[in-house]
């Protein structure tokens, strides 16, 4: 079975830009969960999606939004990119919103 | 303010000895923990979990040891292998209660197993 996909896999924006990170659960997952990691430090949570539905928001800015399809798979949106908005951004799925989370490869940003 | 922290940056051991990596916590709210196993390149993969309700969980040659009184959890590995060099993260969530299951990490561990 697949496992949690993201693209793409990298990506280089300068500051200003926009992004856009998608993410494929794995199948019969219904929740979703954006985190950024950045060099050195442990994966911190930016939002959870159950049944297209925002369930949770970590401590980020208005800049970042997302969304949950039908399908279940999600988009991570970054507005107004800031140098300081490089890191690895990482999708996991879960089948409900308490089970283990599955974390998918990761999309790395670069912001010059 | 860290809510989890390891405090070990890294740690060296030799093929097939104890590999014993630390976490503690500071939010008496967390009742699920979990440690992940990171590859250079790879997304966090999960290893094993445990909740408040128990103070140890095995499964194969990694045992998760919870001490609720002193919030601390341990994960150990026995015998280390060559192929279990890699950053491994604690976290933890609040999982009862409320909807929101994020995950908090600590900073990880660079695992070394030497041959």
């Amino acid at each position: 079975d697949a496992g949690v996909t993201q693209s793409p896999t990298h990506l280089i924006k300068t500051r200003g830009q926009h992004v856009t990170l998608r993410c494929s659960p794995i199948s019969g997952h219904k929740s979703v969960s954006w985190y950024q990691q950045v060099l050195g430090q442990g994966p911190q949570f930016i939002f959870q999606y159950y049944e297209k539905e925002e369930r949770g928001r970590g401590n980020f800015p208005d800049r970042f939004s997302a969304r949950q399809f039908p399908n279940y798979s999600s988009e991570l949106n970054v507005n107004a990119l800031l140098l300081g908005d490089s890191a690895l951004y990482l999708c996991a799925s879960s089948p409900g919103t308490q089970e283990t989370q599955y974390f998918g490869p990761g999309t790395r940003l670069l912001v010059l | 303010d860290q809510q989890v922290k390891q405090n070990s940056p890294s740690l060296s051991v030799q093929e097939g000895r104890i590999s014993i990596l630390n976490c503690d916590y500071t939010n008496s709210m967390f009742d699920y923990f979990l440690w992940y196993k990171k590859y250079p390149a790879e997304g966090p993969t999960f290893l094993i979990s445990i909740s408040s309700i128990k103070d140890k969980n095995e499964d194969g040659r990694f045992t998760v040891f919870l001490n609720k009184s002193a919030k601390h959890l341990s994960l150990h590995i026995v015998p280390s292998q060559p192929g279990d060099s890699a950053v491994y993260f604690c976290a933890a969530s609040p999982r009862s209660g409320g909807s929101n299951y994020k995950l908090t990490f600590g900073k990880g561990t660079l695992l070394t197993v030497n041959p």
